[in-house]
């Protein structure tokens, strides 16, 4: 079946690092990709997300491309900020139905 | 507050005894979802219904949970004779499927179980 694969955790960063983490999938169709983020006390938020190959997705200074060929969606960004602490969760879906997330990755950005 | 709620927030249970959780989701919403996580994993899909109708169950779903959703508005989820191995957080998330299709999923905070 399909599924998702992130980076291991945590990922410990200084303020205004640059930021990367790695999500492969693997995946019978062709789905839309997500990115979610848990910030500490809340519920999961959509943070971007791409609909096909090619597609980046964007958003609060986060970006991520969906790569096809290579079967990934790695999320960056340039400068990091110390609340972008959370857990990010990748995840697919095909047009709304069953969404396939990975493990999470762990963030915490020191000042 | 119009986002997603769940309810209870924590449900400390014994071993054999069943649980009944209730989400509400945002009210314009026709997609409802479960989705069960437990520490260090990320959500791992149970259901989903669009309005009244269960449209899909998780093979891994035990026949000791159940879910509905009889008006298409809020949903329960209940789990008979819990075991240990239930011990998780119970997310419910809600989004409006049409066109445009946006595909975004909005969670609630959660209903944690505890079994012992």
């Amino acid at each position: 079946g399909d599924s998702v694969t992130q980076m291991e955790g945590p990922v410990t960063l200084s303020e205004e690092a640059f930021l990367t983490i790695n999500c492969t999938y693997t995946a019978t169709g062709y789905p839309s990709l997500f990115w979610y983020v848990q910030y500490p006390g809340e519920g999961l938020q959509l943070l971007l997300k791409a609909t096909k190959a090619d597609d980046k997705g964007s958003n609060k200074g986060f970006e991520a491309t969906y790569r096809k060929e290579t079967t990934s969606f790695h999320l960056e960004k340039g400068s990091v900020q110390v609340s972008d602490s959370a857990v990010y969760f990748c995840a697919l879906s095909y047009y709304g139905q069953n969404f396939v997330f990975g493990p999470g990755t762990r963030l915490s950005v020191l000042p | 507050d119009t986002g997603v709620s769940q309810d209870p927030r924590h449900k400390i249970t014994k071993r054999g005894q069943n649980v009944t959780f209730r989400c509400d989701p945002i009210s314009e919403h026709n997609r409802l979802y479960w989705y069960r996580q437990t520490l260090g994993q990320g959500p791992e899909f149970l259901t989903y219904f669009q309005n009244e109708a269960q449209l899909e169950k998780s093979r891994l779903l035990s026949d000791r949970f159940s879910a509905e959703r009889p008006k298409g508005s809020f949903s329960t989820l209940e789990i008979q004779r819990t075991e240990q191995g239930d011990s998780a957080m119970y997310l419910c998330a809600s989004s409006l499927f049409g066109t445009p299709y946006t595909g975004e999923l909005f969670f609630g905070e959660g209903s944690r179980l505890t079994v012992l």
